[in-house]
């Protein structure tokens, strides 16, 4: 069975640009979390979708977005990039949204120049 | 913002010893649950302690959970060099809570 896969592995990116990240979850996987994480900072959570709704949110701003597809698959786009976005960016995803264990793909690091 | 927060945040043993790992929250919980990263890569879920649970043991990993306190550890027995890695404790705080995670400990194992 196929874990949780994350496009690209590795982005590189310039001050403005804006950038935007892939996830497909687990089959059969409904719920999709999105966490950064940069260094010395731990995970911060970003967003969780489940059945195409966004059901929390963490405390980023607005241009730090996503949606879940029908297929359950995830984008996260982070608009107006800058320097303190560079992180590396994980995608999880869970059978059921009552958050149990968590799935995660190996993440795709982000480098803002 | 973070939930837990472990401690030491960086432990270094000898293969075959134990390691203790802590973790405290902040505010009650539905569930506590352990990863562990390797080299900035993907985590990997290790167990699950539900807040009506006090232990619980998958292999050489043993959690406990004193939610009068508000803490948890986590304990690997006869460590292995591959055990190399970071720990990360994860609450959950109640339905459609998000999973928050601490900061974490880095343990070192020597061979």
């Amino acid at each position: 069975e196929a874990g949780v896969t994350q496009s690209p592995t590795h982005l590189i990116k310039t001050r403005g640009q804006q950038a935007t990240l892939r996830c497909s979850p687990i089959s059969g996987h409904t719920s999709v979390y999105w966490y950064q994480q940069a260094l010395g900072l731990g995970l911060q959570f970003l967003l969780w979708y489940d059945e195409g709704e966004e059901r929390n949110r963490g405390n980023f701003p607005p241009r730090f977005s996503g949606r879940q597809f029908p297929n359950y698959s995830s984008e996260l786009n982070v608009n107006a990039l800058e320097l303190e976005d560079s992180a590396l960016y994980l995608c999880a995803s869970s059978l059921v949204q009552a958050v149990g264990e968590l799935f995660f793909g190996e993440g795709s690091r982000l480098t803002v120049l | 913002s973070q939930q837990g927060e472990e401690d030491p945040q960086a432990l270094s043993i000898q293969e075959g010893e134990n390691a203790t790992m802590n973790c405290s929250y902040k505010t009650s919980i539905n569930n506590l649950q352990w990863y562990r990263q390797n080299s900035g890569r993907g985590l990997v879920h290790l167990i699950l302690i539900r807040s009506n649970e006090r232990e619980k043991h998958s292999g050489r990993l043993r959690v406990t959970l004193d939610t009068s306190k508000k803490s948890s550890s986590l304990l690997i027995t006869a460590s292995r060099a591959a055990d190399t890695a970071s720990y990360f404790c994860a609450t959950v705080a109640g339905a459609n809570s998000k999973l928050t995670f601490g900061k974490g400990i880095t343990l070192s194992v020597r061979p």
